[in-house]
């Protein structure tokens, strides 16, 4: 199936650096998730975009939905060390209900 | 929240046997769940997507006759690897989707091994 183009693919960060990753699609969905996945367990959701343009927030982590509709980030402020794992966005159209998911971004907080 | 559970978390089979997995919705009607397969180090790939009391709809490249889906009840569904090779092995991953909710819950994955 499609995938989203994610980036970057990992990164290595200080504990207590912001982080930022994105996705962008040739496609244009109606809603932009994020999720993180833990080694071994399935992914749980992080953020749910609804709305062109929309910015929201949950904790340090701050999501928007691009205009375009073709486009989200993910920006994680203050990282700590729990935050280590593999970032996904995923792009949603309401018809068909499936998700596509972004190839990931592995995420290394260091102490 | 809503709470998927998948069974079991890890199996070990070998080459030719069949291998079947459950995902169960436990607080909540699904009408809808997916089964996701994810190789090492890569994204979820969507396999099918299971719908109550109806066949599944599978993607392309994803054998139906190898990976059978079962929605027989608005609570689980399960997949069946049939004549299971080591190519199968992999993290499979399956959601629900309550009938109200655009949103997917995940369960916590089956580790599948082939020998």
């Amino acid at each position: 199936g499609q995938q989203l183009n994610q980036s970057p693919q990992s990164m290595f960060i200080q504990e207590g650096e912001d982080v930022s990753m994105n996705c962008t699609s040739s496609s244009i969905f109606n809603t932009w998730l994020w999720y993180k996945q833990d080694p071994g367990e399935g992914p749980v959701l992080l953020i749910a975009l609804y709305k062109a343009g929309e910015l929201t927030s949950n904790g340090r982590l701050t999501a928007q939905f691009g205009i375009t509709r073709k486009d989200s980030f993910l920006n994680i402020s203050a990282s700590i060390p729990s935050d280590v794992g593999i970032y996904f966005c995923a792009g949603q159209n309401r018809s068909a209900r499936q998700l596509t998911f972004g190839s990931g971004t592995q995420l290394t907080v260091l102490p | 929240g809503a709470v998927v559970s998948q069974h079991p978390s890890r199996v070990i089979c070998k080459s030719g046997t069949s291998v079947k997995i459950e995902c169960r919705s436990l607080d909540f009607q699904a009408t809808t769940m997916f089964w996701y397969r994810q190789f090492p180090k890569q994204s979820l790939m969507l396999m099918a997507t299971s719908n109550e009391g109806s066949k599944a709809t599978y993607e392309q490249g994803v054998e139906k006759d190898k990976f059978l889906i079962n929605h027989a009840s608005l609570t689980l569904s399960t997949l069946t690897v049939t004549s299971a090779h080591p190519e199968d092995s992999s993290f499979y991953i399956c959601s629900a989707l309550g009938h109200l909710s655009y949103e997917q819950y995940f369960g916590p994955g089956t580790r599948l091994t082939v020998t």
